[in-house]
């Protein structure tokens, strides 16, 4: 059993469209990043978020915090085609500081 | 934007050579890691260091090891490769302090013919 499970798994829309991933744990977090990764490169930091309830917004990438730091999501809206890519959410629990927990990621295609 | 490096980039090679994945990282940060993922999968983790020293192994077992002489640097060594080797191998590094932010270099896919 995965310490974050990520859902969904895959997801495939049209332009336009508005989409939500969802990062869930039983375990609480002190910090909680989102990631975008494109093939054969390396995932790059889209946020972190490490207050409870936190909203942070990246153009049309929104990003939530739950309140007990235990679950966080990220909607797109209005996707565009250069959204696909695989989109990873990893957390740093209270009671480990030394290593993330990854989630098994969300593969997201954006159809013109 | 991470200042975080990853040399090759791309390694094709034959079973039973030795090889060295080079990884170094110029923010200064002593918490260095070393993840192993297939092509749009999970990623496990195979290595860490606390800093100078300091090598621990990760969550999935790995026949590399590790060597951290110098905080900049973090190369992963395989004494002999074998096709099960194949797949992508990312380093990454993070601050100790703040929001404890990890960032990844650009990979080094390996291929073990």
């Amino acid at each position: 059993t995965q310490l974050l499970e990520q859902s969904p798994q895959f997801l495939s829309i049209q332009e336009g469209e508005n989409l939500t991933v969802y990062c869930n744990s039983s375990s609480v977090f002190s910090s909680l990043q989102w990631y975008r990764q494109e093939p054969g490169e390396g995932p790059v930091l889209l946020v972190t978020v490490v207050t409870g309830g936190e909203v942070k917004k990246l153009k049309r990438l929104t990003f939530q915090f739950g309140d007990a730091r235990k679950d966080s999501s990220l909607h797109i809206t209005a996707a565009q085609p250069g959204d696909t890519g695989l989109y990873l959410c990893a957390g740093l629990p209270i009671y480990n500081f030394n290593k993330f927990y990854f989630g098994s990621g969300t593969k997201l295609n954006v159809k013109p | 934007e991470a200042d975080i490096y990853q040399t090759p980039r791309y390694l094709v090679i034959g079973t039973g050579k030795k090889i060295t994945l080079e990884c170094s990282q110029t923010m200064g940060h002593d918490k260095m890691y070393w993840y192993q993922q297939d092509p749009g999968m999970e990623l496990h983790l195979i290595h860490y260091s606390y800093g100078v020293n300091s090598t621990e192994k990760g969550d999935l077992s790995s026949e590399s090891t590790v060597s951290r002489i110098r905080t900049e640097h973090f190369p992963l060594t395989l004494e002999s490769a074998r096709p099960s080797h194949t797949s992508q191998y990312l380093c990454a590094s993070r601050e100790d302090r703040g929001n404890y932010e990890q960032y990844f270099g650009p990979g080094t896919r390996l291929t073990v013919t």
